[in-house]
């Protein structure tokens, strides 16, 4: 069965660069969630979509934005990165609003 | 404030046990919960869902029972074997507009062969 997909699984940038994270939800999976996860934390929820609108957003800082494309798929973009920002990236997708959230692999992002 | 915790933090048995993994959540008014596994640096695997209409949920050597009114919830591991070693995580949905995920701390289990 087709499962998220994000790119790049790893990314390696330098304090203050740019970085965009891209998930590629379930086929027919409407809903995207993002979600951060630091070294020894749980994961904390960033940013979702429903019908490529805006549904919630969490914790985010506002150096980052996200959009949902008009084929479902989602990009993170985060700027001035900074070290605080090292953590593993998961995208979720739902079927429905309230359904099951089926996580990706993440994508780890490193700030040096 | 909705918060989700989860004891024990982590929780060593030798093979063969069945164990108990708790969630307790301080909000009882939840649209569903959702029971994870996660490897070191991995992902996480959707084990289980329980909706707030449901007691509980079954899938092979896994069950996991939902009390509303008490704010817990359970994840009971049968038989328990060193593959089943990793990170458990409850995560609470509380519906509404989000439908975002609010995790527990996690259970770090160990299944000594």
């Amino acid at each position: 069965a087709a499962g998220v997909i994000q790119s790049p699984r790893h990314l390696i940038k330098e304090k203050r660069e740019t970085a965009t994270l891209k998930c590629y939800p379930i086929p027919r999976h409407d809903t995207v969630y993002w979600y951060q996860q630091g070294p020894g934390q749980d994961p904390q929820f960033l940013i979702s979509f429903y019908e490529k609108m805006q549904s919630d957003k969490g914790s985010i800082p506002d150096r980052f934005s996200a959009q949902q494309f008009s084929d479902y798929h989602s990009e993170l973009n985060m700027s001035s990165l900074e070290l605080g920002d090292s953590a593993l990236y998961f995208c979720a997708s739902s079927p429905t609003l309230a359904g099951e959230q089926y996580f990706g692999p993440g994508t780890r992002l490193t700030v040096t | 404030k909705q918060e989700v915790t989860q004891i024990p933090a982590a929780l060593s048995v030798p093979e063969g046990e069945n164990l108990v993994l708790n969630c307790s959540f301080t909000d009882s008014a939840i649209y569903n919960l959702q029971w994870f596994r996660q490897d070191p640096g991995k992902g996480l695997t959707s084990l289980l869902l329980i909706q707030s209409s449901q007691r509980e949920q079954t899938s092979g050597r896994l069950n996991a029972s939902l009390d509303k009114s008490s704010g817990r919830s359970t994840l009971y591991i049968a038989a328990s074997q060193p593959g089943d070693s990793a990170t458990y995580l409850c995560a609470v949905n509380y519906g509404g507009a989000t439908n975002k995920l609010i995790f527990g701390t996690g259970t770090l289990l160990a299944v000594q062969p």
